[in-house]
């Protein structure tokens, strides 16, 4: 079973909204990704946790900020976005940091 | 160094075709070469991949050849359907190293 999940599926929120995305694995994975996608274009890397420690962080503005809860756990937590921040978030997960990665279906993020 | 170039940008294919999209990186470091499909509103999902230790690897319809000297990597897709009609992308990593996605390309099979 090669399945990760994320909830929600789509979110619409203001630009002084506080939201969270989540994402969910339980094939043993030690290796999480948050992924942004726009429109026609390939996944963006965000972060990447390894063994529930963040590895590796994008650059990536302090509006979206990750946490790890646990092995099969990622949230990432959003707050003050921009239009330009609406996209589709990917998680994705692999055995090992930076092996085979597997995506979940995505959340389709929404700016006003 | 760190781009994969991915061409076409676009195909039709009839229905019983073959379908080719074209890879090429110059990173010779690179040692991982995954395909992804993916439908409109759904997260890319891994078809076939590939390690420059072998020069072609098929599953099914879909076969991926792969050319070490030239630095380039290939996906064919064998009597296409039009449920195969998505966006593919191909990637490469080096050994311990994040994913470099080409551009895509959004496939049609017409019916």
């Amino acid at each position: 079973d090669t399945e990760v999940t994320q909830t929600p599926k789509h979110l619409v929120m203001g630009m002084t909204n506080k939201k969270s995305l989540k994402c969910e694995q339980h094939m043993g994975h030690r290796a999480m990704y948050w992924y942004k996608q726009k429109a026609k274009k390939p996944p963006e890397l965000m972060f990447v946790y390894s063994y529930e420690k963040l590895s590796i962080n994008e650059s990536v503005p302090s509006r979206f900020s990750p946490e790890c809860p646990n092995s099969s756990l990622l949230n990432l937590h959003l707050h003050a976005l921009q239009p330009e921040d609406s996209a589709l978030y990917l998680c994705a997960s692999s055995q090992v940091s930076l092996g085979t990665q597997y995506f979940g279906p995505g959340t389709r993020l929404l700016v006003l | 160094q760190q781009q994969v170039k991915q061409s076409p940008q676009s195909l039709i294919v009839q229905k019983g075709g073959i379908s080719i999209i074209n890879c090429a990186y110059e990173n010779t470091a690179f040692d991982y070469f995954p395909w992804y499909q993916q439908f409109p509103g759904k997260g890319p999902a891994l078809l076939i991949a590939i390690r420059p230790d072998v020069s072609e690897k098929k599953e099914g319809r879909f076969t991926i050849s792969f050319n070490k000297s030239a630095k380039q990597f290939s996906l064919h897709i064998m009597d296409s359907q039009p449920g195969d009609s998505a966006t593919y992308f191909c990637a490469a990593s080096p050994p311990g190293g994040k994913l470099i996605f080409g551009q895509g390309t959004e496939l049609s099979v017409k019916p």
